[in-house]
């Protein structure tokens, strides 16, 4: 069965410092990873996924992340973040079957420091 | 936003009593799925549905039926509404290659007294 792990509930960092949200995930073949962010109050919206073509996968608004299978890693990251940036964020695998259902991990909150 | 929208947006309602939830897109997409948001659970697929009328249980069905017989409308049933499924619900489209991308509408807020 797929699932992940976001392996950090709470990061906070500075602005204009790297951002990283740690991902692991587990399948028993190739999966569909993606990321995805909610703003305070507001619906998901998809930031990035990983179909098995490129490992290093860039999204929306300057983040990108790479599928290190060896790891089992799906890592998001931003070279320098911003305020704007704070917000929930979602690792997830999709299921087994051809529905399209997602597994969700639990989430990781970003704070943005002035 | 794939033209999905949700109503009510917010909603109170006592134990006991039954409350239905649509979802309505207006981009003729196939699948369309139910989830709800609580803390430190992420999201969690409740129902979803591959057609009119086809529809299948997700993880955490127990407490909700739902019904498709248009494209367009995805409902949500809580036949008898208890506290424990105060939370925030999400509907989705699934779109893309494999349907290998879901939008997700802007949520309905359901408090159960």
């Amino acid at each position: 069965a797929q699932s992940v792990t976001q392996l950090d509930s709470h990061v906070s960092v500075s602005e204009g410092t790297p951002v990283l949200l740690r991902c692991n995930y587990s399948s028993s073949y190739s999966p569909s990873l993606f990321w995805y962010v909610q703003h305070p109050n507001k619906g998901l919206q998809l930031l990035l996924k990983y179909t098995s073509a490129a490992t290093l996968v860039k999204g929306i608004n300057g983040f990108e992340a790479e599928f290190k299978k060896s790891e089992t890693s799906f890592h998001l990251t931003k070279p320098s973040a911003h305020m704007s940036d704070a917000a929930e964020y979602f690792c997830v695998v999709k299921g087994s079957s051809n529905t399209g259902k997602l597994i969700f991990g639990q989430g990781t909150t970003l704070q943005v420091k002035p | 936003d794939a033209g999905i929208t949700q109503s009510p947006r917010h909603k109170v309602t006592e134990t006991g009593t039954p409350v239905t939830l649509r979802c309505h897109q207006t981009e003729n997409h196939r699948y369309m799925y139910w989830y709800r948001q609580d803390p430190g659970h992420g999201l969690r697929l409740i129902h979803y549905s591959y057609g009119v009328k086809d529809t299948d249980k997700g993880e955490v069905s127990d407490g909700y039926s739902v019904s498709r017989s248009k494209t367009e409308d995805f409902l949500l049933t809580l036949e008898s509404a208890t506290s424990s499924q105060t939370s925030v619900y999400f509907c989705a489209v699934a779109r893309g290659e494999y349907f290998n991308e879901q939008f997700f509408g802007p949520g309905t807020r359901l408090t159960v007294l």
